[in-house]
């Protein structure tokens, strides 16, 4: 069976702290897709990043970086020097081979000024 | 511009009563999805599609009804079957079932 969990409901830091969000997975395709989105207030969800499963290569784009680990089957996301703008419940989904998305329930993140 | 468009943004529907929740995207996308989202979950697929006139459902498509006339468009039908409808709609397409998905801004609906 497949399944994402983000342990963390909620987290709140100050403006400018570094936080990481916490994704882990379970299936046992070998070829699955792994993303994260962002939800901000407004409800649309906006695409951050997919990582297939043959590519383990961390990725940093400006603030955000993600950090894939098959053997600990986790895709944790980071924001470096957190901003209000930031402020959003984030999603971390699986999808296998030609199945269906799988979402965790999502992270509340609130960056407090 | 791209991108997927879903109205109304807010609905209210009285008990009994059936509404359509439109989605219609100008990707040139194959597949499209509707979601559920209720406060403090993530998403629930409700129904996707991979081609026009072919659906399947997802986990939670009890009292909703799709069609796919067209492959810019699926809509979906909340049914006076569904017992707890109110929630927020979210529709999404890909290229196909590998693609990460664009989201429309989605549908609130309230049952009243």
């Amino acid at each position: 069976a497949q399944k994402v969990t983000q342990a963390q409901t909620e987290i709140s830091v100050v403006e400018k702290e570094d936080v990481t969000l916490d994704c882990v997975y379970e299936t046992r395709d070998t070829t699955y897709y792994l993303f994260w989105y962002k939800q901000p207030p407004s409800g649309e969800l906006v695409f951050l990043i997919r990582r297939n499963s043959f590519d383990e290569q961390n990725e940093i784009s400006g603030r955000y970086s993600w950090n894939f680990q098959k053997s600990t089957s986790s895709f944790n996301f980071t924001i470096t020097a957190s901003q209000v703008v930031d402020s959003a419940v984030y999603f971390c989904a699986l999808k296998t081979s030609y199945d269906k998305v799988i979402f965790g329930p999502g992270t509340s993140l609130s960056v407090i000024p | 511009d791209g991108g997927i468009t879903q109205s109304p943004k807010y609905l209210f529907r009285k008990e009994g009563q059936n509404v359509t929740l439109s989605c219609e995207q100008n990707l040139n996308h194959d597949a499209m999805y509707w979601y559920r989202q209720d406060p403090g979950q993530g998403l629930r697929l409700i129904y996707y599609s991979q081609i026009v006139n072919d659906f399947q459902k997802g986990d939670i498509a009890e009292g909703y009804s799709v069609s796919r006339e067209k492959k810019e468009s699926f809509p979906l039908t909340v049914t006076s079957a569904q017992k707890n409808p109110t929630a927020f709609y979210l529709c999404a397409s890909s290229i196909d079932l590998t693609g990460q998905g664009s989201f429309g801004p989605g549908t609130r609906l309230t049952v009243l």
